[in-house]
Parts: C-alpha cells; structure tokens; sequence
C-alpha cells in the first residue's frame, strides 16, 4: 500500500537536545512538506521541499532543520534553539505540480513531548 | 494576504441532525479548496475539495460548493452520524505556488 509513514508516534526530548523526526513516503511525489499542529491554531508551515537537495522555509522554521537527500525521505530536525517543541508534527507530500486542485496526503503524525 | 476563516467549534450535535460548518477565504489569484478531516491522534484525509467557482465537492454524504461571489466553501451534510465526530480543516491552494493555508478547524461532536 502507499502512503507516508512517521516515525516515532511519540518523541519525548530533553533540554537542551536535537532530536529528529523521520517521514518516508512511497507514493513517488516529488514534493513533501513539514507542518506543526497546536491545539487551537491549524496547521502551519515548518518547511517543504519541491525536490530532492532543495527546501524552503515555511512560516515558522526558526528552531527546525531539514534535509532532502532522498525522493522518499525527509526528516525534520527540532533544535535546541526551539523553545516551544511540544506540539503535533504532520508530514505531507504531493505530486510535483502546481495545477489547481493538487491534493497533499498526510502521515499519522508524531507527538512531541518536552520532559 | 492569504488566509483562511473557520467558524469556531466545538459544534455538537444530535445524531441524524444537519451539519453546517463555515469557511471564507481571502486569496490573491484562483485558489482550489479542500475540506479535511482529522480524527483524534491520526494526520488529515482529504474530504472533498473545488477546484474552480462553483464547482461542488461531495464525499460520504458531504458536499461544499465553491462560491467566489461570497468567497465562501461552506461544508454540509444532511444527517451526521456519531462517527463523524472529528475536527474538520478547510484549505487553499494558490494555483501555481506549493503553499497551503489551513483554517484553525473546526470540532464536530455527534451524539447519539
């Protein structure tokens, strides 16, 4: 079956500590996306990539990296630089056009949890 | 700029009841619009989506139609079911960029 998988359901991160989040995704899109979720405030945009060794900064990409060495795979970094980590992440990804009404498919998601 | 408005939740109602959820947009150009749905600890599916002025998206008994005179994608549904109970995002796309814009969604609890 196709689809985005992410990996691990839950993060718990020291301070202090990097830790990343993986998204793989089997569906042959081109390009993927990196959203936070918190309670009351949507979805926003951490960092998407159009193809592989290329990405863009989102809205909200202070405290985050990202590497796109592979199709497949991007990962997201959560920096000791972030000072608010715990929140919602949701990995996206979509066919590499821009036509109206291009549709993006999600991962389950990983929580992250600051001890 | 770009943005998009959902009414605020939590919307609770009785099994079989109609289901109005609202969502305006404001957008440079010609947006498509989707309608996801997010249940609890799960990532988002795609419910329905308009790519043009009035189209109407349908899906499991959903519908919303694409209204450009009141910028408006308004989702609906004759007769909720408890397991419709989710939160429920509305989005555009600017046709021809890669961004998305989310609504903040909106809660929907059906009783039995």
């Amino acid at each position: 079956d196709g689809g985005i998988t992410q990996s691990p359901k839950y993060l718990f991160r020291k301070e202090g500590q990097n830790v990343t989040l993986s998204c793989e995704q089997n569906l042959n899109h081109d390009a993927m996306y990196w959203y936070r979720q918190d309670p009351g405030q949507g979805l926003r945009l951490i960092y998407y990539s159009q193809i592989v060794n290329d990405f863009q900064k989102g809205d909200i990409a202070e405290g985050y990296s990202v590497s796109r060495e592979k199709k497949e795979s991007f990962p997201l970094t959560v920096t000791s630089a972030q000072k608010n980590p715990t929140a919602f992440y949701l990995c996206a990804s979509k066919t590499s056009g821009i036509a109206s009404g291009e549709t993006q498919y999600f991962g389950p998601g990983t929580r992250l949890l600051v001890l | 700029g770009n943005s998009v408005t959902q009414m605020e939740g939590p919307v609770t109602l009785s099994e079989e009841a109609f289901l109005t959820i609202n969502c305006t947009y404001t957008a440079t150009g010609y947006p498509s619009l989707f309608w996801y749905v997010q249940y609890p600890g799960e990532g988002l599916q795609l419910l329905l989506k308009a790519t043009k002025a009035d189209d109407k998206g349908s899906n499991k008994g959903f519908e919303a139609t694409y209204r450009k005179e009141t910028t408006s994608f308004h989702l609906e549904k004759g007769s909720v079911q408890v397991s419709d109970s989710a939160v429920y995002f509305c989005a555009l796309m600017i046709s021809g960029t890669y961004k998305y814009i989310f609504g903040t969604g909106t809660r929907l609890k059906v009783l039995a």
